[in-house]
């Protein structure tokens, strides 16, 4: 079974720069995954990010970078501000049809 | 503009049937592959199942397999998602998802509760 696994939390401050990783319990991330990355705040449905490792999706500023960094998916946001304050979940196709879900990273600014 | 609507949620028993439902808005449906995501409450995403542009295709995640089944109806502009012999542990929101290799668009979520 495979199993994406991302830190459960990190903290951030203001201004600071954070990278986010999204790696596989077994062997490395590369493009052929096409990880993708979604903020989320509670009640609130997931707001898209980056797709297909660093393409940023429509509106979304260009503090947030996408990359595979070793092994690993990554997510890099530069100068934090309050309202990144959010869970940030990967997602990796891993083939057959089938993607799934790291469980996600709960960023704290401050 | 762009735009997913799910609807179909509620309370159910354990072991009964349920459809839930995704309206289709502001993009040509039959393009484009689309996914159904689930969120337990207070626990990450997890995807559920995926169908693509024509239907000709379905996946679903082992913990779904054999209970549910994605389907669309290009002509109504909507995706469905069929979920028998329904469990505790299904209880979540439930998202609908535009695209195949990453979502681009999602909806607002519908609430699915399994409790007796």
């Amino acid at each position: 079974q495979t199993v994406v696994t991302q830190e459960p939390s990190f903290s951030v401050s203001p201004g600071g720069t954070v990278t986010l990783t999204c790696g596989l319990s077994s062997g490395s991330v590369s493009t052929s995954y096409y990880p993708s990355w979604y903020q989320q705040t509670p009640g609130q449905a997931p707001r898209t990010l980056i797709y297909s490792t660093n393409t940023r999706s429509s509106g979304v500023p260009d503090r947030f970078s996408g990359s595979i960094l070793g092994n690993k998916a990554a997510l890099t946001i530069t100068g934090a501000q309050a309202d990144d304050e959010s869970n940030y979940y990967c997602v990796l196709y891993i083939g057959s049809g089938i993607w799934v879900f790291g469980g996600g990273t709960k960023l704290t600014v401050l | 503009q762009v735009q997913l609507v799910e609807s179909g949620g509620g309370v159910v028993q354990p072991g009964r049937s349920l459809r839930l439902s995704c309206a289709a808005s502001g993009f040509t449906f039959s393009n484009y592959g689309m996914h159904w995501v689930r969120q337990a409450p207070g626990k990450g995403l997890e995807w559920v199942a995926l169908i693509s542009y024509d239907g000709s295709n379905k996946y679903h995640s082992d913990s779904v397999k054999g209970r549910f089944t994605i389907s669309r109806d290009n002509s109504k502009n909507t995706l469905y998602l069929q979920m028998n012999s329904l469990r505790v542990e299904d209880t979540a929101v439930y998202y609908c998802a535009k695209n195949y290799y990453y979502y681009d668009t999602w909806g607002q979520g519908t609430l699915v509760t399994v409790s007796s």
